[in-house]
């Protein structure tokens, strides 16, 4: 099926461990997104890439690190994980200019 | 900077009822606005976008939303609500021009749908 996937589905970790989380999209479009997700479901925009290029980076720790090998893939690393990094992370992609954006159906990170 | 607005974060409406859920954009430029719906634990799904065609835009599942630029507004409507509507809903605006610009999200509405 054609669709943005993310993996893993869920994830719970312990606070100061290192985690990724992939995405990738097989529409064939040239950029990705990370958003993150709240505990209130507020949507707020982390990173953009174009054709693997960054193009968006948010105000953001750099415990975030977000990693695109080719352009249908775009990977988030987190470093030393912190309590108030728990959230849904959703990966999405466009195809261009005034089209909707598609969005993978998210991971849930929990740190304890 | 762009934003948008959606007033009410909880919406409830009996079964049949007309659904109106409210959003308010600011934007310096021509935007793109789109409506998303989120059903628990799941992502989220475009359900109609605005990008300067036609300012009454017509949906999935049977939403629509009217484009009013006097009033900044882009409120989605739906005439008759099912249960299955209920969910959470987020209007968002896009820079037109911008390739480097993200899509912003409202804060979002929950509409509940009794029987």
């Amino acid at each position: 099926d054609t669709a943005v996937s993310q993996t893993p589905k869920y994830l719970v970790t312990q606070m100061g461990n290192d985690k990724s989380i992939k995405c990738e999209q097989n529409l064939g479009h040239d950029t990705m997104y990370w958003y993150k997700q709240d505990s209130k479901k507020f949507l707020k925009i982390m990173f953009s890439y174009n054709n693997k290029e960054l193009i968006i980076n948010e105000t953001v720790p750099n415990r975030f690190s977000p990693k695109s090998p080719d352009k249908a893939h775009l990977n988030l690393h987190i470093n030393s994980l912190e309590l108030g990094d728990s959230a849904v992370y959703f990966c999405a992609s466009r195809q261009g200019m005034g089209y909707g954006y598609t969005f993978g159906s998210g991971t849930r990170l929990t740190v304890v | 900077a762009q934003s948008v607005t959606q007033l009410g974060s909880h919406v409830s409406v009996s079964e049949g009822a007309l659904v109106l859920l409210r959003c308010n954009y600011s934007s310096s430029v021509p935007p793109y606005l789109f409506w998303y719906v989120q059903y628990p634990n799941q992502g989220l799904q475009l359900l109609l976008k605005y990008t300067s065609a036609a300012t009454l835009v017509k949906g999935i599942n049977g939403f629509e939303a009217e484009f009013k630029k006097s009033e900044t507004s882009f409120h989605l409507t739906k005439p008759s609500a099912h249960m299955r509507d209920a969910a959470e809903y987020f209007c968002a605006v896009s820079d037109f021009n911008q390739a480097g610009t993200a899509l912003i999200f409202g804060k979002g509405t929950t509409l509940s749908v009794s029987s």
